[in-house]
């Protein structure tokens, strides 16, 4: 059974520039939710989607938007890039449950603002 | 608001010893909580969960215990191997797919 599978794995972007990642979750996850780590604030919640819906969203500015394809397959967009955006964005994807099912997290996209 | 914490940025445990991992929250709504392990240039990888209606969950050498009068939880790691060096996030949630993780314990077990 394949994983999660992130998109792409390593980018580098200027200030001002927007980015867009893509995930693909497990085959048969419906719920695929978007996390940002940097250094000395672990992982931050961004947003959950479930078909196609946005059900969760964390405590980041608008500049940060997801979607959700009807094939589960969700993307996240960073729009007007800052220097702070620097980080490691992880994709994570969750099978059937009441919310406490485990998450299957992908390797991440490591995005570099300079 | 940091609403899970884990206040040890770093650990060092001799090799074959108990690692102890420690985590607080504050949100009483939240139901379920879990133990994810992650190796640099990967993703977190689950290593075990404890709903609240529990107080101890074991699986082989990791047992999560869990004290909700004290909103603490801990991961025990019995006996440490070089192996398990790597970054510990501890991570709740009330139930609604959002889940909440700390800032990370990094372990390092010495052979």
């Amino acid at each position: 059974k394949a994983g999660v599978t992130q998109t792409p794995r390593y980018l580098i972007k200027t200030r001002g520039q927007q980015v867009t990642l893509s995930c693909s979750p497990i085959s048969g996850h419906r719920s695929v939710s978007w996390y940002q780590q940097t250094p000395g604030q672990g992982l931050q919640f961004l947003f959950e989607y479930f078909s196609e819906t946005q059900r969760n969203k964390g405590n980041f500015p608008g500049r940060f938007s997801g979607r959700q394809f009807s094939n589960s397959r969700s993307e996240m967009n960073v729009s007007t890039l800052e220097l702070g955006d620097s980080a490691l964005y992880l994709c994570a994807s969750s099978g059937p449950g009441r919310g406490t099912g485990e998450l299957f997290f992908g390797e991440g996209s490591r995005l570099t603002v300079l | 608001d940091q609403q899970v914490k884990q206040n040890s940025p770093s650990l060092s445990v001799q090799e074959g010893r108990i690692s102890i991992l420690n985590c607080d929250y504050t949100n009483s709504m939240f139901d379920y909580f879990l133990w994810y392990k992650k190796y640099p240039a990967e993703g977190p990888t689950f290593l075990i969960s404890i709903s609240s209606i529990k107080d101890k969950n074991e699986d082989g050498r990791f047992t999560v215990f869990l004290n909700k009068s004290a909103k603490h939880l801990s991961l025990h790691i019995v006996p440490s191997q070089p192996g398990d060096s790597a970054v510990y996030f501890c991570a709740a949630t009330p139930g609604t797919y959002k889940y909440i993780f700390g800032t990370g314990t990094r372990l390092k077990v010495l052979a």
